[in-house]
């Protein structure tokens, strides 16, 4: 079954210092990736996808993702945080042949002054 | 450009009732999927409709059912409802490529109908 499985499930920056938010997918097939946020009390919007062009990926807000087969990795990166990037992000997969969301359990992002 | 809308914003129901959320997809849009997300985790999928048939199914129970109208906006409904329903339902809408399912497909979420069960 198809699966993402995000390592983090809090992180805290100061702000102006670097993102880092990690996933891992199941290599089953070859997946399609995405990442989404979600700020308190609004729906989910895409930041990024990848679709098996380029493996790196830039996204909305400064976000950028790169797709590493080796590793089984979609890491999400931001090089200087801004208070506003405070919100859950999830880390989603499909698969070729389907294209049912599956989620990530979701990183919290805090950013400190 | 209307995005994705969801009615109610919010509802309380009882244990044992039935209830029908709304979702209008985003202009252009022709496929619909549900969503359901308990506090504290991910979203997870419900199922999807397309050309008003549910083409894609998640696993939950057949108590949860849904129906798609030709100006492709869509209904989900819960019968019967448990504690445990209580979540945030959420819709997305995108763009099909005919009959084929996409993995590439971008969905475009709603901000969701807070569904509490007493």
């Amino acid at each position: 079954a198809q699966s993402v499985t995000q390592l983090d499930s809090h992180v805290s920056v100061s702000e102006g210092t670097p993102v880092l938010l990690r996933c891992n997918y199941s290599s089953s097939y070859s997946p399609s990736l995405f990442w989404y946020v979600q700020h308190p009390n609004k729906g989910l919007q895409l930041l990024l996808k990848y679709t098996s062009a380029a493996t790196l990926v830039k996204g909305i807000n400064g976000f950028e993702a790169e797709f590493k087969k080796s590793e089984t990795s979609f890491h999400l990166t931001k090089p200087s945080a801004h208070m506003s990037d405070a919100a859950e992000y999830f880390c989603v997969v499909t698969y070729e042949g389907g294209n049912k969301l599956t989620f990530g359990t979701g990183t919290q992002l805090k950013v400190e002054l | 450009d209307a995005g994705v809308t969801q009615s109610p914003t919010h509802l309380i129901k009882t244990r044992g009732q039935q209830v029908t959320l709304r979702c209008s997809p985003k202009s252009g849009h022709d496929t619909v999927s549900w969503y359901q997300q308990a506090l504290g985790q991910g979203p997870q999928f419900i199922f999807q409709y397309y050309e008003e048939e549910e083409r894609q199914r998640g696993n939950f129970p057949d108590r949860f059912s849904g129906h798609q109208f030709p100006n492709y906006s869509s209904e989900l409904n819960v019968n019967a409802l448990l504690l445990g329903d209580s979540a945030l339902y959420l819709c997305a809408s995108s763009l099909s490529s005919g009959r084929r399912l996409s993995s590439t497909d971008t969905q475009y979420f709603g901000p969701g109908t807070r569904l509490t069960v007493l």
